[in-house]
């Protein structure tokens, strides 16, 4: 099973709401990842964390925050958005860090009003 | 920095045509992904390449990578409808602090038309 799943499917948050959206794999993965992509653009990598820890931090702001309960769970909180953080939000999972094939869930189309 | 370069950018085909999509790359790469994207949705992995002269079959798609030139393709041969989407090469840093990060390329929105 190359599953992962990402809840909500859709999120609608104002500028002062605080929201999370949730990544899930049983794969056994050690690596997973949280990627921002807007309309007709490659994803951007925002985080990844490896054996739970987190590894890499792509400069992102602090309105957004991960986090990862365990090695099956990715979380990503959200507060105080802007508008032009609308967007697709994908999270990924692989095998490990360094350049397993990595496994994309469906995503949550993010919008901020 | 490992930079990823596609082209074309835009290709519309003709059923049953064949067609070339060309993914250039910057500096050593451990291994080179090709995704596929419809709109809307996720990212589905089509193959994975890992040495020189890799290729790889899967229908009418065949991707193949060259490390001498940093170059890998996608042909796609006979082309039908349901292949309509948009198509990312990616490549993995070989080392430094963005060790294994996944560099994409801009993508390749393919259409094709009856």
């Amino acid at each position: 099973d190359t599953e992962v799943t990402q809840t909500p499917k859709h999120l609608v948050m104002g500028m002062t709401n605080k929201k999370s959206l949730k990544c899930e794999q049983h794969m056994g993965h050690r690596a997973m990842y949280w990627y921002k992509q807007k309309a007709k653009k490659p994803p951007e990598l925002m985080f990844v964390y490896s054996y739970e820890k987190l590894s890499i931090n792509e400069s992102v702001p602090s309105r957004f925050s991960p986090e990862c309960p365990n090695s099956s769970l990715l979380n990503l909180h959200l507060h105080a958005l802007q508008p032009e953080d609308s967007a697709l939000y994908l999270c990924a999972s692989s095998q490990d860090r360094f350049g397993d094939t990595q496994y994309f869930g469906p995503g949550t189309r993010l919008t901020v009003l | 920095e490992l930079k990823v370069e596609q082209n074309p950018l835009f290709l519309s085909m003709q059923e049953g045509k064949n067609y070339t999509i060309y993914c250039n790359y910057s500096t050593t790469s451990d291994r080179l992904y090709w995704y596929r994207q419809d709109p809307g949705k996720s990212l589905e992995s089509l193959f994975v390449l890992l040495s020189n002269g890799a290729v790889k079959q899967e229908g009418r798609l065949m991707a193949s990578l060259d490390t001498k030139a940093r170059l890998s393709t996608l042909h796609i041969t006979a082309a039908v409808h349901d292949l309509s989407a948009t198509y990312f090469c990616a490549g993995t840093n070989a080392g430094g602090t963005s060790y294994g990060k996944l560099t994409f390329g801009q993508g390749t929105i393919l259409t094709v038309h009856p």
